[in-house]
């Protein structure tokens, strides 16, 4: 059964520090991976895409590495902001016959002045 | 900028109703999708959408759902009877291909029309 795990479920970190986030999958064949941003309340918002043969992805602050070997990924956040708080959400989509993507449950981030 | 809108943005209505619930994609975008979120759960797949049919569909996605597209610019999920457990934000989404492609192109996704079931 194809899943994506994150990790930290939650984390605090005050303005100006760096973070990262870690997802996991066991989806298989693999197509391409998408780190999205969602706000409380509001629709997801993508970040980056990564396909199996891009192992690092930056969008300004955030920056995602993908492993395919390991099936791991990671999104670093620098110089955090305010407004960075937000449930970070990692999501996976199958190759081949299926394209129905697999959502993990998101890192719950949350920045303090 | 272009946006995915939804309407409304808050459905109440009682368990056994049918209810409509309207996205407006962005214009020149050919896939459409539903998700829904369960208070405090994750995001889940229902239904992609392409050339006027059902492109894919989770397991969730059962008689009681279907789509429409019924003009050139809203996309409907329709929920028949609806059930306490249908209580969720409902997402719409689009993007400018998707399928064997789906890795190149971004989703845009609306601000979502949160259900209560009653």
């Amino acid at each position: 059964k194809n899943q994506v795990e994150q990790s930290p479920q939650s984390l605090i970190i005050l303005e100006g520090k760096n973070c990262t986030l870690q997802c996991n999958y066991t989806v298989s064949p693999f197509s391409n991976l998408r780190w999205y941003k969602q706000d409380t309340g509001r629709g997801p918002v993508s970040l980056t895409i990564m396909t199996f043969s891009e192992n690092t992805k930056s969008n300004g602050r955030y920056t995602a590495t993908l492993d395919a070997d390991t099936k791991q990924s990671s999104l670093h956040i620098t110089a955090s902001q305010l407004s960075d708080s937000a449930s970070y959400i990692c999501v996976v989509s199958a190759a081949g016959g299926s394209y129905i993507p697999t959502f993990g449950r998101g890192t719950s981030l949350i920045v303090h002045p | 900028e272009p946006e995915v809108t939804q309407t409304p943005s808050h459905q109440v209505t009682q368990m056994g109703q049918e209810v409509i619930l309207r996205c407006v994609p962005i214009s020149n975008h050919l896939y459409f999708y539903w998700y829904r979120q369960i208070l405090g759960q994750k995001v889940e797949f229902l239904v992609s959408f392409y050339n006027n049919e059902i492109s894919e569909k989770s397991e969730i996605f059962d008689d009681q759902f279907s789509v429409e597209r019924p003009d050139g610019s809203n996309f409907t999920l329709k929920i028949r009877s609806t059930k306490l457990e249908d209580s969720a934000m409902y997402f719409c989404a689009s993007s400018q291909l998707g399928g064997v492609l789906a890795g190149a192109y971004e989703q845009y996704f609306g601000p979502g029309t949160r259900l209560t079931v009653t």
